[in-house]
């Protein structure tokens, strides 16, 4: 078991720009998430999916945009890159929404947005 | 809205000492309670964790109890190693089903073990 797996690991890029952050989990849980984790604070949500096709808002989703056609996958996009955006960003998962439930994480993408 | 308060870091500590990370949060209902350990260059991973009133999480040594009179999930260990340096995140899913998705996260506790 591989876990959760995010790519690239480490990101530059300039203002405007687009990329795509990947994620994917062998665990076949059905909850999938996206953090970002700015210097000195915890980590905030950006967007969850709760299985393949269906996907919601978290606390900060303005500036990206998510899609989870598979239960395996659940990419993050940054389509206008700004400073703002410059961050460790995780992808976790989980098997439900329970709530004793683990959220497995991976280990991070770090992006610099100049 | 739920929040979570931890001690401010960083911490340092001799090896074989005494630690104490404070954690304190506001929910309504009954959320249960995490802690999490980031190791440098890693991504987060539980530690430990309980799901109702006066519950005591233990793993690897550390434990915390869940005290609702207090809303406290104070993290312990009764004597660190230098392996124990890492980044500790207290954490908390609400019991709402309106909010049973989030993990609401401290800002972190940087704990330097020093040799």
């Amino acid at each position: 078991n591989a876990g959760v797996t995010q790519t690239p690991k480490f990101r530059i890029l300039k203002i405007g720009q687009s990329m795509t952050l990947q994620c994917t989990q062998d665990m076949n849980h059905n909850y999938m998430y996206w953090y970002r984790q700015d210097p000195g604070m915890g980590l905030k949500l950006i967007y969850y999916s709760v299985g393949a096709g269906i996907t919601d808002k978290g606390e900060v989703p303005n500036g990206y945009n998510v899609s989870r056609s598979t239960t395996e996958d659940f990419p993050l996009r940054l389509e206008l890159a700004a400073p703002s955006q410059t961050s460790v960003y995780f992808c976790a998962s989980s098997y439900s929404r329970g709530r004793g439930d683990e959220q497995f994480f991976g280990p991070g993408t770090r992006l610099t947005v100049l | 809205g739920n929040s979570v308060t931890q001690m401010e870091g960083p911490v340092t500590l001799s090896e074989e000492a005494f630690l104490t990370i404070n954690c304190t949060y506001t929910a309504t209902g009954y959320p249960s309670l995490f802690w999490y350990v980031q190791y440098p260059g890693e991504g987060l991973q539980l530690l430990l964790k309980a799901t109702k009133a006066d519950d005591k999480g233990s793993n690897k040594g550390f434990e915390a109890t869940y005290r609702k009179e207090t809303t406290s999930f104070h993290l312990e260990k009764g004597s660190v190693q230098v392996s124990d340096s890492a980044v500790y995140f207290c954490a908390l899913r609400s019991s709402g089903q309106g909010g049973s998705e989030k993990l609401v996260f401290g800002k972190g506790t940087k704990l330097t073990v020093n040799p």
